[in-house]
This record gives C-alpha cells, sequence and structure tokens, in this order.
C-alpha cells in the first residue's frame, strides 16, 4: 500500500527558474514530512523537513510547502541550479521511526 | 561529526550463494539503524529496523535477516540469494528522537546471477 505518492516521475526545468515538486499521502497519522535529494550510485541526502503543526519551511533556496487538509506537500526549489538535477523523494512518519518514502521524482535543470 | 560506511558498493552473486552486507556509523552513540531496498524505479522499502545491540524488527517478509552485534554495527544477511533479492541496498541511521532524519550511506548495488 503506496501511502506516499509522487505522482510525477520526472521534472524538466530552466535553470534559474523555480523548480516545483508535488507529493501526496493518504495516511492523516503522518506528522513529520522529510524532502530528500539523491544522485545516481549515492545514498539519499536529507534536504529540508516539516512538522505537521506547520504549514510553510525554509532553508535557502528550499521551501516546503504542507496542506493538511488536502494531504499534500510540495518542495520549492528557487532559483533552480544545474545542481539539483537529481531524484528528490518525499517521505512521511507518523512519530516514530520509520518513514514512508514516495518513489521520487526526477528533475532536470537545463542550461 | 557522524559518518556511515557500507560496503561493498557493488556486488555481483550467483543464486544459492550467501549474502552478508555491512554498515557502521561512526560519531554517534545508540543510532537508530535501518536497511532499505531500492528497486528500479521504485522508493525506498524499509526491510529492518533496530533500536538497539540485539534488538532487530522486520517489516516485510522475505529471504533477508539482519544483526546487530554492536552499537554501531549492522549487517543485512541471507543463506540463499533469489533473483529476486537483487536492488540497491542502503543503510541509515538516525537518533531516537521520531521524526528526525535518517541518513543514509552510499548504498550496494547487488546483482544476482
Amino acid at each position: 500500500d503506496q501511502q506516499v505518492k509522487q505522482n510525477s516521475p520526472s521534472l524538466s526545468v530552466q535553470e534559474g527558474r523555480i523548480s516545483i515538486l508535488n507529493c501526496d499521502y493518504t495516511n492523516s497519522m503522518f506528522d513529520y514530512f522529510l524532502w530528500y535529494k539523491k544522485y545516481p550510485a549515492e545514498g539519499p541526502t536529507f534536504l529540508i523537513s516539516i512538522s505537521s503543526i506547520k504549514d510553510k519551511n525554509e532553508d535557502g533556496r528550499f521551501t516546503v510547502f504542507l496542506n493538511k487538509s488536502a494531504k499534500h506537500l510540495s518542495l520549492h526549489i528557487v532559483p533552480s541550479q544545474p545542481g539539483d538535477s537529481a531524484v528528490y523523494f518525499c517521505a512521511a512518519s507518523r512519530n516514530d521511526y520509520k518513514l514512508s518514502f514516495g518513489a521520487g521524482t526526477t528533475v532536470t535543470v537545463r542550461a | 561529526s557522524q559518518t556511515i560506511h557500507q560496503w561493498p558498493a557493488t556486488l555481483v552473486q550467483p543464486v544459492g550463494s550467501p549474502l552478508s552486507l555491512e554498515c557502521t556509523v561512526e560519531g554517534t552513540s545508540n543510532p537508530n539503524l535501518y536497511w532499505y531496498r531500492q528497486a528500479a524505479g521504485r522508493g525506498l522499502q524499509l526491510l529492518f529496523y533496530s533500536v538497539g545491540i540485539g534488538q532487530i524488527s522486520s517489516e516485510v517478509p522475505q529471504n533477508l535477516s539482519a544483526s546487530r552485534p554492536q552499537d554501531r554495527q549492522f549487517i543485512l544477511s541471507s543463506k540463499k540469494l533469489l533473483l529476486s533479492d537483487s536492488g540497491f541496498y542502503l543503510c541509515a541511521w538516525s537518533v531516537w528522537t521520531a521524526g528526525q532524519p535518517q541518513h543514509f550511506g552510499d548504498g550496494t548495488r547487488l546483482s544476482i546471477l
């Protein structure tokens, strides 16, 4: 049962523009949400997280938005840079140790 | 700072052979430890997690087992590999506080022939 879904397998964006990655979840018990970035042949790297008591969290070029009523979160990257080309995973947790991951979105930043 | 080491980076094994993948963490004590598998085009599936020495929880029934003989060592094993065990295996650690991010090693690409 896929509790975390990333419905866009890929995204292409021009350098300098905004990248918007989307994630939907089905379990209303999730209370932490995280985004990870992964390069080929490497492990995922933690990017940013948000607690369910917030609706926005910002860290430099990365901002995560949470809409609990819609069970939807998004990651905004502004401005997009060539080094941002990677696979991005959305993950969620129910106040325990375990994370449920989406299938990932491959971002390609064009020069 | 904390680091996580996972080896080997790639492994090719025949069907029916045993498996042992090792993961060690440095710079922290009593971490939570995790084994994940990523199949092609899929997300990360949690296989095992451990909150302490000798404490292993299995998330999915499978041909694999895990052990934690030391505080910062986590081992993934199999007695007889199947073709379906092919994939990218990732080890991760986190502190024991819920909601804290997990930090991943660089993974092992396992191919079964």
